[in-house]
């Protein structure tokens, strides 16, 4: 087990509503990255924050946006959701603004309908 | 632009035998190669990575090769066990990066009797 854990493990919502995705870094680490993991791909890196900023950012539109809390949690928040959003999303936690090995939480499913 | 090719797509391998999974990557600012295993409704685990710094490392049953001319890594799984089955991701990152990372597609592996 890496520490890091996601809620929900599972979500079902409907095309056009929003959606809040949470993870907790493992103790010691203060930088949590996001990817995306559709069904039988390998994991798209979607953001990273950093002391509670954007540190990178991948090809992913603005309706996917995030938060990191001064205890270094975070949050994901996808708004107007589509049915390719279905997917593993997983949390990634890191040291030294990223600069480290990531280690992975067990990710939500996400089912948009 | 798929920038880590990764193959075979899917590996059967025997008990004890020598399972090897190969990644070509395109982007030379890369200089971090780690590989993740993942289990079925988990999350990624890290197994071991290396920099291009070295030509092989070697952690337990897992070593992994690197051709930094060719651009291209490998996972090679010695004395394969049923336990090892499951989904291996190589990726990448650049200095300072290290958790930004861009995955390979995957190769699932079937260690049988």
């Amino acid at each position: 087990e890496t520490g890091v854990t996601q809620s929900p493990t599972h979500l079902i919502k409907t095309r056009g509503q929003q959606v809040t995705l949470r993870c907790s870094s493992q103790s010691g680490h203060n930088t949590v990255s996001w990817y995306q993991q559709a069904l039988g791909q390998g994991p798209q890196f979607i953001f990273q924050y950093y002391r509670e900023e954007e540190n990178g950012r991948g090809n992913f539109p603005p309706r996917f946006s995030g938060l990191q809390f001064p205890n270094y949690s975070s949050e994901l928040n996808v708004n107007a959701l589509e049915l390719d959003d279905s997917a593993l999303y997983l949390c990634a936690s890191s040291d030294q603004g990223g600069n480290t090995e990531a280690f992975f939480g067990q990710g939500t499913r996400l089912t948009v309908v | 632009q798929q920038q880590v090719k990764q193959s075979p797509q899917s590996l059967i391998v025997q008990k004890g035998g020598i399972s090897i999974i190969n990644c070509a990557y395109e982007n030379t600012a890369f200089d971090y190669f780690p590989w993740y295993q993942q289990f079925p409704g988990k999350g990624p685990a890290l197994l071991i990575a290396i920099r291009p710094d070295v030509s092989e490392k070697k952690e337990g049953r897992f070593t992994i090769s690197f051709n930094k001319s060719a651009k291209q890594f490998s996972l090679h799984i010695m004395d394969s066990q049923p336990g090892d089955s499951a989904t291996y991701f190589c990726a990448a990152s650049s200095t300072g990066t290290a958790s930004k990372l861009t995955f390979g597609t995957g190769t699932r592996l079937q260690v049988t009797l």
